[in-house]
């Protein structure tokens, strides 16, 4: 499957600050979503995007699927201890067979 | 309700060993999916079935991978011989639809180690 350039790699932030981190991809996708994986957990869906230049929220996070379809961004507005953890894009469009295609996943770190 | 059940949670099994990863679906997802997670190469699919069925096995790295789904609450992935470059962590994942708007709820993995 295609490999997506999500970054920043790692984040080390204190607590109330806002958080950004985007996702590329040289293909078109028709679906972006979002990630979070705790230590020993699996993967959890935050926010799922369907159209382009479509902007979703869930409570303090925000997410956007870039009109070029090829780029997505989420934000973390006002971080808490508990937003720690590993968040990962994910896409799905032709040129992946329709399979999700993941990102390497932005590492999250809050300190209180 | 229950999610995606994986066993075991970890494994730690010597070079040449068969190893057997097991995954309950929840209930009424017709799709399951088998990733595989490691710092190298993050979220890779292996396979995926739907209604039991494999559909996509392109992801599976070689023959020395097989995965099964005998009916629609259970499967199998299975490494034999085992290497040590198999290490990873290994998740299951179940929808019930395949597009995005059907997300795949993922269990919590099976941390293989192989010495």
């Amino acid at each position: 499957g295609q490999q997506l350039n999500q970054s920043p790699q790692s984040m080390f932030i204190q607590e109330g600050e806002d958080v950004s981190m985007n996702c590329t991809s040289s293909s078109i996708f028709n679906t972006w979503l979002w990630y979070k994986q705790d230590p020993g957990e699996g993967p959890v869906l935050l926010i799922a995007l369907y159209k382009a230049g479509e902007l979703t929220s869930n409570g303090r996070l925000t997410a956007q699927f870039g009109i070029t379809r090829k780029d997505s961004f989420l934000n973390i507005s006002a971080s808490i201890p508990s937003d720690v953890g590993i968040y990962f894009c994910a896409g799905q469009g032709r040129n992946s067979g329709y399979a999700l295609n993941f990102g390497k996943g932005t590492s999250l770190l809050v300190t209180p | 309700d229950a999610g995606v059940i994986q066993s075991p949670r970890h494994e730690v099994t010597e070079m040449g060993q068969e190893v057997t990863l097991r995954c309950k679906p929840i209930s009424g997802h017709d799709y399951l999916f088998w990733y595989r997670q490691t710092m190298m190469r993050g979220l890779e699919l292996l396979i995926y079935f739907n209604n039991n069925v494999p559909i996509d096995d392109s992801g599976m790295p070689e023959d020395r991978f097989s995965a099964k789904m005998p009916n629609a609450s259970f499967s199998t992935l299975k490494i034999q011989p085992s290497e040590p470059r198999d290490s990873a962590v290994y998740f299951c994942a179940s929808s019930r639809g395949f597009w995005g708007n059907q997300p795949q709820h993922f269990g919590d993995g099976t941390r293989l180690s192989i010495l």
